[in-house]
């Protein structure tokens, strides 16, 4: 069974930095681009970022909201995707998302996602 | 950025009842969009993807069409564990856009 687990939320002030982990277990995680979505409180979905597989070059891509703030990471050994926020901004509170695919380079949708983790950037 | 839009943003229906949600492209997107479906507290759930293809153990009674600019979703008959809100995602650039989606309540 496909299972993503991120981890890593919780409250921190303005400015400071944090350190999201997706572990996943039931599939080949080496084989899979693997993103990040957010969803402010009471609002939409958004795309944050992806990393590409290491068979399409393990590249990654951003929105343009995060671009040099926030990286994206894996480690295939250990079946993880990170997500590392600096910079945090208020306006970065939200519950983040994991999920895997890769709809353009793999035709693969995201067709699995995490339980989600609450980010709450206050001071 | 391709922006989209959906309509209606909010539907008040009836168990049994044939439900349609339209999603529009700010530009061609051919058919990579995708269908999630999504309860209060919960992640989304992909229902359909490519615009038409529906994803494995989702009940056949959700079905998706279009290209281009213009896309749908149908619900057949409505079903209680339906009630959810749905949003529409463009595939088709590093953007990976969301529509603001739409909200299915009991009527």
């Amino acid at each position: 069974e496909v299972q993503l687990v991120e981890s890593g939320g919780g409250l921190v002030q303005p400015g400071r930095s944090l350190r999201l982990s997706c572990t996943a277990s039931g599939f080949t995680f080496g084989d899979y681009a693997m993103s990040w979505f957010r969803q402010a409180p009471g609002k939409g979905l958004e795309w944050v970022g992806f990393i590409r597989s290491k068979a399409y070059g393990g590249t990654t891509e951003y929105a343009a909201s995060v671009k040099g703030r926030f990286t994206i990471s894996r480690d295939d050994s250990k079946s993880i995707a990170y997500l590392q926020m600096n910079s945090l901004k208020t306006e970065d509170t939200a519950v983040y998302y994991c999920t895997r695919g890769d709809p353009i380079a793999a035709a693969a949708p995201f067709d699995y996602w995490g339980q989600g983790t609450l980010v709450t950037v206050s001071s | 950025d391709i922006q989209l839009t959906q309509s209606p943003s909010f539907l008040s229906a009836s168990v049994g009842d044939r439900v349609t949600i339209t999603c529009r492209a700010s530009q061609g997107i051919s058919s990579y969009l995708a269908w999630y479906q999504q309860k209060p507290g919960k992640a989304p759930k992909l229902l359909i993807y490519a615009a038409s293809t529906l994803q494995s153990g989702v009940p056949s009674r959700f079905s998706g069409s279009g290209s281009g600019t213009e896309f749908t979703l149908t619900i057949s008959s409505l079903q209680p564990e339906d009630f959810a809100t749905y949003y529409c995602q463009q595939l088709n650039s590093y953007s990976f856009t969301f529509g603001p989606g739409t909200k299915v309540d009991i009527k």
